[in-house]
């Protein structure tokens, strides 16, 4: 059954921990990607990788770190730098490889609340 | 400027109603477009997506392409309640290594049984 998976599906920190949230998928795609979503607001890009060993920022990158170690694992870090970090994050991949046609899918989220 | 730009709604339609969703962008160099629907607590699922201008149709659903007025559009024929969601456009400049989606923040709507 290919697909994107992350957990948890919901995770509590406390001000001052560092957290990491998982994203796996079977689906053999090159690119992952993880956005954030606030209420009422569209998607941000956290972070995106489109090889293993290689990954970039997006647009809010503060706050935040990622490895690509694994083709099919993305994991991303919420540090204690990150200011405001509830939020419904979402991971999503993508076969990549340049074509104008690549279209992203995405895991079923993670909702993170800081107490 | 917004870069993708939706009306938030509330969208409210009748149940059999055609319900239409605008989109517009603001880059002119924009080539690939998509639809995600959101529902409530969901994470989006891909609905349409188009590359070229026209229409492109699939079941009820048919997205509408104008890259001259920089505006793409989703019509849903026969509304269903279970239609009722946040529809998302989310826009890439370009293939090649451009990976990037834009998303605009979405346009909620109500089918009313």
């Amino acid at each position: 059954d290919g697909g994107i998976t992350q957990s948890p599906k919901y995770l509590f920190r406390k001000e001052g921990q560092n957290v990491t949230l998982s994203c796996e998928q079977n689906l053999n795609h090159d690119a992952m990607y993880w956005y954030r979503q606030d209420p009422g607001q569209g998607l941000r890009l956290i972070y995106y990788s489109q090889i293993v060993n290689d990954f970039q920022k997006g647009d809010i990158a503060e706050g935040y770190s990622v490895s690509r170690e694994k083709k099919e694992s993305f994991p991303l870090t919420v540090t204690s730098a990150q200011k405001n970090p509830t939020a419904f994050y979402l991971c999503a991949s993508s076969a990549g490889q340049g074509r104008s046609t690549d279209t992203q899918y995405f895991g079923p989220g993670t909702r993170l609340t800081v107490l | 400027q917004k870069e993708v730009e939706q009306n938030s709604g509330p969208l409210s339609v009748p149940e059999g109603a055609i319900a239409s969703l605008n989109c517009t962008y603001s880059d002119r160099g924009s080539q690939s477009f998509f639809w995600y629907r959101q529902y409530s607590g969901k994470s989006p699922e891909l609905i349409m997506s188009i590359y070229s201008n026209g229409d492109k149709e699939d079941g009820r659903f048919t997205a509408q392409l104008n890259k001259a007025s920089q505006y793409v559009s989703l019509l849903i024929r026969d509304s269903q309640p279970s239609d009722s969601a946040t529809y998302l456009c989310a826009v890439r400049r370009s293939g090649g290594s451009n990976y990037k989606l834009t998303f605009g923040k979405g346009t909620l709507l109500t089918v009313n049984p």
